[in-house]
C-alpha cells in the first residue's frame, strides 16, 4: 500500500519568513496530492491540491509542487502570518483506490 | 460549497453505554463517506469506507461489531461505537467525496467522544 512521509514534525518561523514543508510517496500510481490545514478541536481543512499532470500549483500565498520521478511534493507557504499557525498534513491517494494516505502531519507556529 | 457536518460536537458517555455520530454532506451528495479516528498529537487513522445502499468496508484492525456504520442515504452516515469503553476516547472524524472513486474529500469538524 501506499506510505507517506512528511517532514519537518514542527516547524517555527516568523512572521512574514518562508515555510516549506515536505512529503514523499512510495506508490509511483498516486495520482492525487491533497493538503490539509487543522486548527485544534477541528477536522482538517483543504488548502490546495495538485494532480499527477500538474507539477506545480498556486493560490495566493500558497504554492505546492510535485516531483512525480522522486515522488515528492512539497507545500510552500509565503509571506507567513499568525493564523498559519495549525497542524498541516500532506496526503496520497493511489489512482486506483479512493483512499487518503496521510501523512504524520507538521506543527507549523507563526511567531511575532 | 462542500460543506460536511457532524452531530454532535462533543459527546460524554459511561462507559458501556453507545454512541451515535452523525455526518451529513449539506450541499451535495456524497457518494462514499469515510470515518476516521485522531488521537491527540497524531494523524488521522481511517476506520472505514461506506457507500450508499452498501456495507461498509473496515480497515484491518478495526472491529465491525464495535463500529457500525450505515450509509442508507446520499446525504448521511451514521457511526456507531456499541458498548464504549475509556480507551474508545478520541477525534472522530468522517469525510465525504462527491462522485464514486473521486478524489477529493471533504471533511466534517470531528466529534469529541470522552468515555468515562
Amino acid at each position: 500500500g501506499e506510505n507517506v512521509e512528511q517532514h519537518p514534525s514542527t516547524l517555527s518561523v516568523q512572521e512574514g519568513d518562508s515555510a516549506v514543508i515536505k512529503c514523499t510517496y512510495s506508490d509511483s500510481a498516486s495520482n492525487y496530492f491533497p493538503w490539509y490545514k487543522q486548527e485544534l478541536g477541528k477536522g482538517p481543512q483543504l488548502i490546495i491540491d495538485i494532480r499527477s499532470n500538474v507539477g506545480e500549483k498556486k493560490d495566493q500565498r500558497i504554492a505546492v509542487t510535485l516531483n512525480k520521478t522522486a515522488k515528492h511534493f512539497s507545500l510552500h507557504i509565503t509571506e507567513t502570518q499568525p493564523e498559519d499557525s495549525a497542524v498541516y498534513f500532506c496526503a496520497a491517494i493511489p489512482g486506483t483506490a479512493s483512499k487518503l494516505t496521510f501523512g504524520t502531519g507538521t506543527r507549523l507556529q507563526v511567531t511575532l | 460549497g462542500a460543506v460536511v457536518s457532524q452531530h454532535p460536537s462533543r459527546v460524554i458517555c459511561k462507559s458501556g453505554t453507545s454512541v451515535k455520530i452523525e455526518c451529513r454532506s449539506l450541499d451535495f451528495q456524497a457518494t462514499t463517506m469515510f470515518w476516521y479516528r485522531q488521537f491527540p498529537k497524531q494523524s488521522l487513522m481511517l476506520m472505514a469506507t461506506s457507500n450508499e445502499g452498501s456495507k461498509a468496508t473496515y480497515e484491518q484492525g478495526v472491529e465491525k461489531d464495535k463500529f457500525l456504520i450505515n450509509h442508507a442515504s446520499l446525504t448521511l452516515s451514521t457511526l456507531t461505537v456499541t458498548s464504549a469503553h475509556p480507551e474508545d476516547s478520541s477525534f472522530y472524524i468522517c469525510s465525504a467525496s462527491q462522485l464514486a472513486g473521486g478524489n477529493e474529500q471533504f471533511f466534517g469538524p470531528g466529534t469529541r467522544l470522552t468515555v468515562l
